[in-house]
Order: C-alpha cells, then sequence, then structure tokens
C-alpha cells in the first residue's frame, strides 16, 4: 500500500539555520510527491512538487528532490527565517484512478529570532 | 482569482446529530475531494468526485457521504456524529485527475462535535 513517513518533531531552529525534514515512502508504481505546508490556523498550501525521479521541486527557497532508490523526498532550505514556521506535510499521488494524496503525520516547524 | 471556499468555517454539533459542509472549487476545476484532518494528523481522504461522479472512496464509514452539483461545488454529510468526527474538514480541487495534478486546498471547516 501507499503511507509517507515523516521525521518527527517537533523542529526548533535558530533564523538563518539550515533546515531538513526527512520523508519517506512507500508506494507501487511511479508516485508523485509532494510538500504542503501549513500555516497557524490556514489550509494546506503547495509548497513544491516533483513528478518523476530525480526531479528536484524548489519554491521559496526551499527545495526536494526526488529519490526513488532511497524512496525518499527530503525537504531542505539553508537560512529559514521567522515567516517559515509551520507545519510541514509530505504527500504522494497514487496511481490508481482517483489519484488521491497520502499525508505523513506533519512536521511543525518552529524558527526562532 | 478566488480560492477554493468551504463554509461554514467552524461548526459545533452535539452527538447523534447530522452535518453538511460545502465547498466551492476553483473556477474551471471539475474535481473535488474531501480530506478529514484530525488535530496532530497528516489529512486523510475521504471520497473525489470528478464531473459529478464519485471516483474513489477512502476508508471511512457508511455515515460519510457527498455530491457534487452540476456547477462543480460539493457537499460533505456526516450523519450520526460520533466524538471521534471532530476535525478539520479539508476540500480541494483541480482540473484534471492524474497524480501529477496538484490539489489546490480551502481553509476548511471545523467540526467539533461534543
Amino acid at each position: 500500500g501507499n503511507s509517507v513517513t515523516q521525521m518527527e518533531g517537533p523542529v526548533t531552529l535558530s533564523e538563518e539555520a539550515f533546515l531538513t525534514i526527512n520523508c519517506t515512502y512507500t508506494a507501487t508504481g511511479y508516485p508523485s510527491l509532494f510538500w504542503y505546508v501549513q500555516y497557524p490556523g490556514e489550509g494546506l498550501q503547495l509548497l513544491l512538487k516533483a513528478t518523476k525521479a530525480d526531479d528536484k521541486g524548489s519554491n521559496k527557497g526551499f527545495e526536494a528532490t526526488y529519490r526513488k532508490e532511497t524512496t525518499s523526498f527530503h525537504l531542505e532550505k539553508g537560512s529559514v527565517q521567522v515567516s517559515d514556521s509551520a507545519v510541514y506535510f509530505c504527500a504522494l499521488s497514487d496511481q490508481t484512478g482517483a489519484n488521491n494524496l497520502f499525508f505523513g503525520t506533519g512536521t511543525r516547524l518552529t524558527v526562532i529570532p | 482569482d478566488a480560492g477554493v471556499t468551504q463554509s461554514p468555517t467552524h461548526l459545533i454539533k452535539t452527538r447523534g446529530q447530522h452535518v453538511t459542509l460545502r465547498c466551492s472549487p476553483i473556477s474551471g476545476h471539475k474535481s473535488v475531494s474531501w480530506y478529514q484532518q484530525v488535530l496532530g494528523q497528516g489529512p486523510q481522504f475521504i471520497f473525489q468526485y470528478y464531473e459529478k461522479e464519485e471516483r474513489g472512496r477512502g476508508n471511512f464509514p457508511d455515515r460519510f457521504s457527498a455530491r457534487q452539483f452540476p456547477n462543480y461545488s460539493s457537499e460533505l454529510n456526516v450523519n450520526a456524529l460520533l466524538l471521534g468526527d471532530s476535525a478539520l474538514y479539508l476540500c480541494a480541487s483541480r482540473g484534471r485527475v492524474g497524480a501529477t495534478d496538484t490539489q489546490y486546498f480551502g481553509p476548511g471547516t471545523r467540526l467539533t462535535v461534543l
């Protein structure tokens, strides 16, 4: 079946620190991979995505590379800001007709000045 | 352009009652999916509708039902509410239903069952 395992949180970093949030997946076939972000009191926003092996998704300084050999899609940012404080969800889109999203449990990031 | 909209924003019900949640997709999007997000967890898929037909159903009891209207808006209905149904209910829309197509989420409806 399909599943996503995310690094457990919460994560607390100082401003300008390097961020890595680990994500590994189990899926049949070749899923698309996504990172969504949820700011306090808001819904989910797409942060970035990758649709095939070795693709790199990037947005707002965040990056993640689709690694088929390690079934991973780790999120990285070189220098975090206070405004990056949020919950980050890794997700995959399965290959069935419905192509639904399977989410990890989320990682809460707090960036302190 | 308006994003995905959901109503109501918050809702408080008691056990055994029925609830209807509403969603309007982004203009031009024909697919709507519903997700349940329990506090501290990732969203879980409930239903997907495309062109007014059910295209997928998650592992939820028959108390949960949904439909899509000719204008592509959607309703999620939950009967005989349980305490465990308390959650944020998210609606997502997309133009097509391929695996690579991005789903755009609304702000959610926070349901509290007392």
